[in-house]
């Protein structure tokens, strides 16, 4: 089981509001990612890090950041949410080699009012 | 582009029946492949890669198989339980990138 925690596990908020979701992990790993999930769909990739103060935008990048100031921790910002972030959010890391797995935490399910 | 297409979109078999699910994908050049299963509520966990060499490779009464020539991959559950009952995803890596291409996945649920 990897160690990877997500928090919160259920946020329900009002729209305009900021939140962060928390992303953290004790393997290690220098590559963390951020990923959307709706129903029935692939996974969007919204923001990812290859290390402490790297950061690239992904597919769905806009309306949020990210920053890596420590290896372990990977949060993700709205800064004003709107019922169209309503979604699932799932952090994941990996270890450098290319054929390495992805691990994932247990995700973020956000509803926007 | 880079795409992974999966099918059946849901599936629904017996407990004890066998079931296979089908990853097409355009990923260049290839790397690997790779199989996730995902619980609900939970975050995907890894089940299979596959790389150019391989055809096949089995964990547990999981066993995935890979074409390279015409960029299809399956994965065959053998006497599924009610424990399978999950989503579960195709992911394909091309070389020399970190971002792999994840299809919609294939609903599986295991009727008693």
């Amino acid at each position: 089981e990897a160690d990877i925690y997500q928090t919160p596990r259920y946020l329900v908020i009002g729209t305009g509001k900021k939140i962060t979701l928390e992303c953290s992990q004790t393997m290690g790993h220098d590559k963390m990612y951020w990923y959307q999930q709706d129903p029935g769909m692939e996974l969007h990739l919204i923001h990812y890090s290859y290390g402490v103060n790297s950061t690239e935008k992904g597919d769905l990048s806009s309306e949020s950041t990210v920053s890596r100031i420590r290896t372990e921790h990977f949060p993700l910002t709205l800064e004003s949410a709107r019922p169209s972030h309503t979604s699932q959010y799932l952090c994941a890391s990996r270890r450098d080699a290319e054929s390495s797995p992805l691990h994932f935490g247990n995700g973020t399910r956000l509803t926007v009012t | 582009k880079n795409q992974v297409e999966q099918s059946p979109q849901s599936l629904i078999i017996l407990e004890g029946k066998n079931c296979t699910l089908q990853c097409n994908y355009t990923v260049s050049p290839f790397s690997n492949l790779r199989w996730y299963k995902q619980d609900t509520g939970r975050g995907p966990v890894s089940l299979t890669i596959m790389t150019f060499s391989e055809n096949t490779k089995s964990n547990g009464r999981y066993t995935a198989t890979l074409d390279a020539d015409t960029k299809q991959s399956s994965l065959h559950i053998t006497a599924s339980q009610l424990s399978d009952s999950a989503s579960y995803i195709c992911v394909a890596t091309s070389g020399g990138s970190y971002i792999p291409t994840f299809g919609r996945g294939t609903s599986l649920i295991v009727h008693p």
